[in-house]
């Protein structure tokens, strides 16, 4: 079964600084992957996803990831972190019919 | 489009009663599948279905039946709550596991 490790479970940035969210998957072939974002409160709404072709995928509200064969990575990036981008950030995995979730990391974003 | 319509929002149960958590995407979607939320362990998959008439078991199927007789609806039955179920649960839909999914407004089910 493929799975899907996000390693840090929160982590705190300054408003306006940059953000990196990891993401390894285990995956033999080419991966269909997705992050997805959860606010308080709510059900969780996609940001980017990647099947193939260009490595770096450009997604809502800025952020963008970068697909990494050789380090089984699909990490989440935003140049400049606003207030309202804390919540809690999910990747995931496609394994045949099912789609298989990280943990997630609870972003924090101090003023 | 109201998109994926979970009822009822918040639950809660006495161990060992029946219910049904309700699910209806508007978007005709063949795909629909239900999860379940802890703290810590992100989403984990408990049916799927395909399809209409088609479902399969998740990654924790263990407590709960699921039936698809429509495309547009995909319950899911708690034959007897336990306090292991206290839960948030989300029912999503897509038009396969490899597009995107679009997921209700969850459902916090507590069992005492």
């Amino acid at each position: 079964a493929q799975s899907v490790t996000q390693p840090d479970i929160h982590i705190t940035v300054s408003e306006g600084a940059s953000l990196e969210l990891r993401c390894n998957y285990s995956y033999g072939a080419t991966p269909y992957l997705f992050w997805y974002v959860q606010s308080p409160g709510q059900g969780l709404q996609l940001l980017l996803k990647y099947f193939s072709g260009d490595t770096l995928v450009q997604g809502i509200k800025g952020f963008e990831a970068e697909f990494k064969r050789s380090q089984s990575s699909f990490n989440l990036r935003k140049p400049s972190v606003h207030w309202s981008d804390a919540a809690e950030y999910f990747c995931a995995v496609v394994d045949g019919n099912k789609l298989v979730f990280g943990a997630g990391t609870i972003l924090r974003v101090k003023s | 489009n109201a998109g994926v319509t979970q009822t009822p929002k918040f639950q809660v149960l006495k161990t060992g009663q029946s219910m049904t958590l309700q699910c209806a995407q508007d978007m005709n979607h063949e795909y629909m599948s239900w999860y379940r939320q802890d703290p810590g362990m992100g989403l984990r998959l408990i049916h799927y279905s395909v399809g209409a008439g088609i479902t399969d078991q998740g990654e924790v199927p263990n407590g709960y039946n699921v039936s698809r007789s429509t495309t547009e609806d995909f319950p899911l039955r708690l034959l007897s709550a336990a306090p292991s179920q206290t839960s948030v649960y989300f029912c999503a839909s897509s038009y396969s596991s490899r597009y995107e999914a679009f997921f209700g407004q969850g459902t916090r089910l507590t069992v005492v």
